[in-house]
């Protein structure tokens, strides 16, 4: 029983590249969200999903976009990356406790 | 939507002291009430947590504490130890589902 698996743990994009964080759980959850942490700050909602095939934004969506073809997986796609977002990623899916992947450190140069 | 605040940010107690931490929210609809715990490089982690049908929960040298009428709840840790340095981040939500996350109270344990 992995929880929530994300990858990779590290990235350096170049301003304008465009990559995808990927996030993959096997506790069948229906919820499913992504926060970006900067340094020495709390978490920050980008997107949430709550089952397959819906999507939503939070608090800071824009810059990225989301799908949830399974419910399994909730990959979270930066277009034209930019210096502002550069930030720890967290993926985490909830049925009442939320579980968090190990986080993405993403760096924009 | 759900606004949250944590208090104080920073806390730095001796080791074996009682630590609190305060989280207020607005949220009247809110009905779950988590603490997570975050060591540093590390991801976040849930330590307790406590429905609206209660006023205070237990385990071990963690507790806490709701007040639904004042829209706050608290984290207690008791005899701290080193290892209970970290960031911890109160989440009200409702359905516990979509939690807010507050800003985070570093706490240093000096031994």
């Amino acid at each position: 029983n992995a929880g929530v698996t994300q990858t990779p743990k590290f990235r350096i994009l170049k301003i304008g590249q465009s990559m995808t964080l990927q996030c993959t759980q096997d506790m069948n959850h229906n919820y499913m969200y992504w926060y970006r942490q900067d340094p020495g700050m709390g978490l920050k909602l980008i997107y949430y999903s709550v089952g397959a095939g819906i999507t939503d934004k939070g608090e800071v969506p824009n810059g990225y976009n989301v799908s949830r073809s399974t419910t399994e997986d909730f990959p979270l796609r930066l277009e034209l990356a930019a210096p502002s977002q550069t930030s720890v990623y967290f993926c985490a899916s909830q049925e009442g406790n939320a579980f968090f992947g190990q986080g993405t450190r993403l760096t924009v140069v | 939507g759900e606004n949250v605040e944590q208090h104080p940010s920073t806390l730095s107690v001796q080791e074996g002291d009682s630590a609190v931490i305060k989280c207020t929210y607005s949220d009247s609809a809110s009905n779950y009430f988590p603490w997570y715990k975050q060591e540093l490089g590390k991801r976040p982690q849930l330590i307790i947590d406590i429905r609206s049908n209660v006023g205070e929960k237990k385990d071990q040298r963690i507790a806490v504490t709701l007040n639904k009428t004042a829209k706050h709840f608290s984290l207690h840790i008791t005899e701290t130890q080193p290892e209970d340095s970290a960031v911890y981040f109160c989440a009200p939500g409702a359905g516990s589902y979509q939690l807010t996350f507050g800003k985070g109270t570093k706490l240093s344990v000096i031994p």
